[in-house]
């Protein structure tokens, strides 16, 4: 297995620039997240999918979006990028059974530097 | 809101010692607690999962223990080694809080030879 794949790897966008940053897991996964890691802090959650079809906002969602339209993939949109949005962005997913969930496995992140 | 803490930020311990690394959470409201390691540039990995219930886990020279009563969990490396250099985040996941992970901004370990 693959696990948790990102692309690319570093972008640099210009204000105002959209992208959209990958996410695929090969492990059939329920649920799927996308954090971000700001310079010296912990990770926070920007949206998050329990399933094809549904998504949720997390704690930062605003100047994102998202979509989950096969179990596999998680693509994370930035429509008008910012300044702000520099950041590490890293995609997990996890096969929650029950209430207390299972480990999220973590793919390898994609850096993002906006000008 | 959860507020997770861990101290110290950073640390550098000679090969061999045994260390502890502490992680510290303001709501005992929580499904599980898990400690990853992160290497430069990298994702991150699971080292150890802790439920609710459960009081301690133990992978190989890593021990990591919960106490949510005070709000508080431990990870314990023996006899470490510089392959161990790496940052340790703790997160925990609350009752209240949908799938989100609470992180906090983790501890930069060095291990020298």
């Amino acid at each position: 297995n693959a696990g948790v794949t990102q692309t690319p790897k570093f972008r640099i966008l210009k204000i105002g620039q959209s992208m959209t940053l990958q996410c695929a897991q090969d492990m059939n996964h329920n649920y799927m997240y996308w954090y971000r890691q700001d310079p010296g802090m912990g990770l926070k959650l920007i949206y998050y999918s329990v399933g094809a079809g549904i998504t949720d906002k997390g704690e930062v969602p605003n100047g994102y979006n998202v979509s989950r339209s096969t179990t596999e993939d998680f693509p994370l949109r930035l429509e008008l990028a910012a300044p702000s949005q520099t950041s590490v962005y890293f995609c997990a997913s996890s096969y929650a059974a029950g209430v207390q969930g299972k480990t999220q496995y973590f793919g390898p992140g994609t850096r993002l530097l906006v000008l | 809101k959860q507020e997770v803490t861990q101290i110290p930020a950073a640390l550098s311990v000679p090969e061999g010692e045994n260390l502890v690394l502490n992680c510290s959470f303001t709501d005992s409201a929580i499904y599980n607690l898990q400690w990853f390691r992160q290497d430069p540039g990298k994702g991150l990995t699971s080292l150890l999962l802790i439920q609710s219930s459960q009081r301690e886990q133990t992978s190989g020279r890593l021990n990591a223990s919960l106490d949510k009563s005070s709000g508080r969990s431990t990870l314990y490396i023996a006899a470490s080694q510089p392959g161990d250099s790496a940052t340790y985040l703790c997160a925990v996941r609350l009752t209240n809080s949908g799938y989100a992970l609470n992180f906090g901004k983790g501890t930069s370990l060095l291990v020298t030879p």
